[in-house]
């Protein structure tokens, strides 16, 4: 148990739904994450949130849509998507970088979405 | 841009036998490097990390890896792999200080026949 919750685990929906996705965190971080891990490619860094505010964005369609209403919560709105984003969706926080502060990132157990 | 590179996709061993997965990073800069392992229906888990000084870090489970500036990489080394370590792993580097961005290779995996 790393401290960063995701739900649901599991997740099926049509290409003309919406569903979001959760993530929650009280560690007391304050940078936030999505990656997508698909099978045989790097995880792919989606979005980075930073207090709040977003300060990544890795040309991520836009049917892909990050929320971060406070530093413990991140969410993952998702719409009208394509059977080539089923993936395995992974959030991960950690404290914000202070020069010889750094440290890993903390992973929640992912969302495994299928689009059909 | 940084990147990651692990070479060996799938590897499959026996236990006992030792243990060594590839991974070089492509940046210029100062960086932190990191092994992550993903046991089945598991969360992304770490496993050590490099930030600055010995260049042969100790992880847990038996683990190490030695950072070689020279070379970009960051090997995972095990002297003695056990059925239980069979999982997928991950390399990942960021900017030293700088970079709240991790990338992280293809991973490898690892499976232990017993």
């Amino acid at each position: 148990e790393t401290g960063v919750t995701q739900t649901p685990r599991h997740l099926v929906m049509g290409m003309t739904n919406k569903k979001s996705l959760k993530c929650e965190q009280h560690l007391g971080h304050n940078a936030m994450y999505w990656y997508k891990q698909s099978a045989k490619k790097p995880l792919e860094l989606m979005f980075v949130y930073n207090f709040k505010e977003q300060t990544e964005n890795n040309s991520v369609p836009s049917r892909f849509s990050p929320e971060c209403p406070n530093s413990s919560h991140l969410f993952l709105h998702l719409h009208t998507l394509q059977p080539e984003d089923s993936a395995l969706y992974l959030c991960a926080s950690r404290p914000l970088v202070k020069p010889g502060r750094d440290t890993e990132a903390f992973f929640g157990q992912g969302t495994r979405l299928t689009v059909v | 841009a940084q990147s990651v590179s692990q070479h060996n996709h799938h590897v499959i061993l026996s236990e006992a036998a030792s243990l060594e997965l590839g991974c070089n990073y492509s940046y210029g800069g100062t960086v932190n490097l990191f092994w992550y392992v993903q046991y089945p229906g598991q969360h992304l888990q770490l496993l050590l990390k490099y930030f600055s000084g010995d260049p042969l870090v100790k992880g847990i489970k038996g683990f190490e890896a030695e950072f070689i500036k020279s070379k970009f990489s960051f090997n995972l080394r095990k002297p003695s792999v056990q059925w239980s370590d069979t999982a997928e792993y991950f390399c990942a580097v960021n900017a030293r200080n700088t970079g709240n961005q991790f990338y992280f290779g293809t991973g490898t995996s690892l499976t232990v026949i017993p």
